[in-house]
């Protein structure tokens, strides 16, 4: 059973680098594509980008030049990081395997303020 | 971007109903389309894949249909643990999106 969990800071300030990690078990991150998904309060769900081990990377246009992912086989995790954040940064943050989302993390919530 | 629009965006029905949620992609989007399950605090549920193919492990209350550009979901025999939040999500063409989810609660 594929079991995914977020974690990081739940609390950034505006202008800085929201970093989250993706813990992967009961699978390898040296397979599949792996994605980022947030959904701020009370909006709907946005796609940010995924990462394949190979090094490929696909980020959501509307954050691209924000938005860094990276993965770590030796530690089998992912990560995501995010840049100048602002009070629209503020989500719930998803980790997910595949671009169609066959398995989710619960969700992480940070929020952006000073 | 593709648009995903789902209907209705809230759903009352009792439990032993059966109901059925649609989804429309802005443009042809073949079967690249899954449908998942989130309840409040959990982790997002996968049910179906590739429009009508069933995730391991998802009773069979649940099914898809649809290609193109219309899509179903359908739950028969709504049981209490069914009562959640379903969205829809294409993975066609990037960016991917997603439904702005259907609400089923409980009559």
């Amino acid at each position: 059973q594929v079991q995914l969990q977020e974690s990081g800071p739940g609390l950034v300030k505006p202008s800085e680098t929201l970093s989250l990690t993706c813990a992967v078990s009961g699978g390898f991150v040296s397979t599949y594509y792996w994605s980022w998904i947030r959904q701020p309060p009370g909006k709907g769900l946005e796609w940010m980008g995924y990462i394949h081990y190979s090094g490929i990377t696909n980020y959501n246009p509307s954050l691209k030049s924000r938005v860094t992912m990276s993965l770590d086989t030796s530690k089998n995790q992912f990560s995501l990081k995010l840049t100048s954040v602002s009070a629209a940064d503020t989500a719930v943050y998803y980790c997910a395997r595949d671009t169609a989302m066959q398995h989710w993390g619960q969700g992480t919530l940070v929020t952006v303020s000073s | 971007d593709i648009q995903m629009t789902q209907s209705p965006s809230s759903l009352s029905a009792s439990v032993g109903d059966r109901v059925t949620i649609t989804c429309r992609a802005s443009q042809d989007i073949s079967n690249y389309l899954t449908w998942f399950q989130h309840k409040p605090g959990n982790a997002p549920k996968s049910l179906i894949y590739a429009a009508s193919s069933l995730q391991s492990g998802v009773p069979s209350k649940f099914s898809g249909s649809g290609s193109g550009t219309d899509f179903t979901l359908t739950i028969s025999s709504l049981q209490p643990e069914d009562f959640a939040t379903y969205y829809c999500q294409q993975y066609h063409t990037y960016p991917l999106t997603f439904g702005q989810g259907t609400k089923l609660e409980i009559k």
